[in-house]
């Protein structure tokens, strides 16, 4: 059965730092890794999806990288701003699951003025 | 453009009470979710739905029955809930072709008390 970890559960950092969320996934056949942004009492929103093909995909301020093979992503966020303080989460869709995604509990960031 | 919109968002419910969670998605999707949130046990899937007419259970089926009425509308339904019901339910809609899976597109979530 898959399992998704992100570490750490919670960030607190100061704005303008760069940073790294961690992403880890038990088994690495995967079709695709998605990360998710959720503002308190919203919805997901989609953030980036990365083929299983792909190494990484960039939006903006957001770098995300995909090692398949060791079972890991990662969430790079720079120049953090207030605006980013939410929780963030990864999920993959496993070649056996169909269109199933399997979800991390996430990370909470929080970035302070 | 609305996305995935949902149904109610906020219900209280007595133990025993049913009920129904409606949603709609306006991207022409062919594949639609249910998820259920809780804290410290993250997203489960409930049920999804590959295409009109067809559904499967996720990994916390018991208790809900779904019906995929057409390619738009993908509804929850608690026949009897129970306390172990109280949730925020997610509805989830993407593109999907073979092994290609799209973005997952959420609502905002429908927000359940059972006493």
């Amino acid at each position: 059965k898959q399992e998704v970890t992100q570490i750490p559960a919670a960030l607190s950092v100061p704005e303008g730092e760069n940073l790294v969320l961690n992403c880890s996934f038990t088994d690495s056949a995967i079709y695709n890794l998605q990360w998710f942004r959720q503002d308190p009492g919203k919805g997901l929103t989609s953030l980036l999806l990365i083929q299983s093909s792909q190494r990484e995909q960039t939006s903006g301020r957001l770098n995300a990288s995909l090692d398949k093979s060791s079972g890991r992503s990662t969430l790079y966020i720079a120049a953090s701003q207030p605006g980013d303080s939410a929780t963030y989460l990864c999920a993959v869709v496993g070649e056996t699951s169909g269109s199933r995604l399997t979800f991390g509990e996430g990370t909470q960031l929080t970035v302070n003025p | 453009n609305a996305g995935v919109t949902q149904t109610p968002k906020f219900q209280v419910l007595k133990t025993g009470q049913s009920m129904t969670l409606q949603c709609a998605q306006d991207m022409n999707h062919n594949s639609m979710y249910w998820y259920r949130q809780d804290p410290g046990m993250g997203l489960r899937l409930i049920y999804y739905s590959a295409s009109e007419g067809t559904t499967d259970k996720g990994e916390v089926p018991n208790g809900y029955n779904v019906s995929r009425l057409n390619k738009r509308e993908f509804s929850l339904r608690l026949e009897s809930a129970a306390p172990s019901q109280t949730s925020v339910y997610f509805c989830a809609s993407s593109l999907t072709s073979g092994s290609y899976t799209g973005e997952l597109f959420f609502g905002e979530g429908s927000r359940l008390t059972v006493l």
